[in-house]
């Protein structure tokens, strides 16, 4: 059982590309999020989805998008990168999105914008 | 959601309890306590979470004051591997959108 998956695990990015980070699960979770982590500021969400086909903004959305085309995947994608987006970026799901439910973490994708 | 004080950092000797703090004076009702660790370069770990009891699991024990507005997770002998930095985190029960981490305790373990 893999649970979560992340692909790149690292990326070096030029400012301005476009660029999606990948996040696959296999335990059928209904509800998906995408954070980033700063150092000093801990993890920050940035968009969540309920369930297939719905999705959401966290705190820190702006320069993000995200799908849920379907249950199991969930990319992150970065329209134009700039510096400021430079961080390690952890998809997370759980069976359903309330509270006294787990969240399980992939390894995290480590992104580096020039 | 209420948000949470925890000291930066901890040092616990190899074998012994390991005993973190975490100050949640704005917790409302129907919001849970939820402990995550993690170790240096991976995602998160979930350890324990709790409404109003205390809560024990195979990785720790998790005690909640009887006013909610303070808990301490309990490594009962901790060991090297559990260096790592550990959140406390309050999270109502509807608001999925809302999962603080803030910054943790980095938790040293040592020989």
């Amino acid at each position: 059982i893999a649970g979560i998956t992340q692909a790149p695990t690292s990326q070096i990015l030029a400012a301005g590309r476009r660029m999606t980070l990948r996040c696959t699960q296999d335990m059928r979770h209904n509800a998906m999020y995408w954070y980033r982590q700063d150092l000093g500021l801990g993890l920050r969400l940035i968009h969540y989805s309920n369930t297939a086909g719905t999705t959401g903004k966290g705190e820190v959305p702006d320069g993000y998008s995200v799908s849920r085309a379907n249950t199991d995947d969930f990319p992150l994608t970065l329209a134009s990168a700039v510096p400021s987006q430079t961080s390690v970026y952890f998809c997370a799901s759980s069976d359903r999105p309330t509270s006294g439910i787990e969240q399980f973490f992939g390894p995290g994708t480590r992104l580096t914008v020039l | 959601d209420a948000k949470t004080t925890q000291p930066t950092s901890m040092d616990c000797a190899e074998g012994r309890a390991a005993n973190l703090p975490c100050n949640h004076s704005t917790i409302s009702g129907n919001e849970y306590v939820y402990w995550y660790r993690q170790i240096h370069s991976q995602g998160p770990q979930y350890i324990i979470h709790g409404l109003k009891n205390n809560e024990t699991n195979e990785m720790a024990s998790l005690i909640i004051t009887e006013d909610r507005k303070s808990s301490t997770l309990i490594l009962p002998h901790a060991t090297l591997r559990d260096t790592a930095v550990y959140y406390c985190i309050v999270r109502g029960l509807y608001n999925f959108n809302k999962f603080y981490f803030g910054s943790g305790t980095k938790l040293n373990v040592k020989p």
